[in-house]
């Protein structure tokens, strides 16, 4: 089985210009998560999806990000326009349940997206 | 302030020696613990999680360790394969159910094994 894919692996753009993530989680997999870690820092939260709704999506630094979840397969995160900041490995994670507390729903993670912004 | 770090920040050992990890926190209330491995260009893999009543959880040649009333958790890692360097990283989730904002990362531990 086809574990959690990510596209493109790496994007370097220049600043003021837009750059589409794509993710495609586990088949089957209803909750979907995009986390981002900028260099020397921790992983962080973006936002999550059931199926095609978003759930929470507090961890959105701004408005220049959009994620959507068209049909509830896969998910794109569109930066635009893209600021020197935005730069980091931006990660997608699936489960086939909700993130509880306690044990909860295994996260499987993508191989993330390097973006640079130049 | 919830947060979550870990020492030492790199480490390098050489092949077949063991090593520990460790994770201290300040996330409360507390709900789990998770330990990811991380191999260069990969996401995260789940390790091992444990709750509040979890003492020990094992993996393999992984054995992660909890301690909730000083808050601080370890890694073991026996017999090290070159495989095993990877970064090494503890999450904490708070006990705010379904909220996965309050997933803590770590930094992660990045770990070197030589032959």
């Amino acid at each position: 089985e086809a574990g959690v894919t990510q596209f493109p692996s790496h994007s370097v753009i220049e600043k003021g210009q837009t750059v589409t993530l794509r993710c495609d989680p586990i088949s089957g997999h209803d909750n979907l998560y995009w986390y981002r870690r900028v260099m020397g820092k921790e992983i962080k939260f973006l936002l999550h999806f059931v199926k095609e709704s978003k759930q929470d999506e507090s961890g959105m630094p701004n408005n220049r990000f959009l994620a959507e979840r068209t049909g509830g397969t896969y998910s794109t995160l569109k930066v635009q326009p893209a600021e020197l900041e935005d730069s980091g490995v931006y990660f997608c994670a699936s489960s086939q349940g909700r993130l509880l507390s306690g044990r909860g729903n295994e996260q499987f993670f993508g191989p993330g997206t390097r973006l640079t912004v130049l | 302030k919830n947060q979550v770090e870990q020492s030492p920040q790199s480490l390098i050992i050489l092949e077949g020696k063991n090593c520990t990890l460790q994770c201290n926190y300040t996330v409360s209330p507390f709900s789990n613990l998770r330990w990811y491995k991380q191999d260069t260009g990969r996401g995260p893999v789940s390790l091992t999680i444990m709750t509040f009543s979890e003492n020990t959880k094992s993996n393999g040649r992984y054995t992660a360790t909890l301690d909730a009333d000083t808050k601080q958790s370890s890694l073991h890692i026996t017999a090290s394969q070159l495989s095993d360097s990877a970064s090494y990283i503890c999450v904490v989730s708070g006990s705010w159910a379904g909220n996965n904002r309050k997933l803590i990362w770590g930094l992660g531990t990045s770990l070197g094994v030589n032959p």
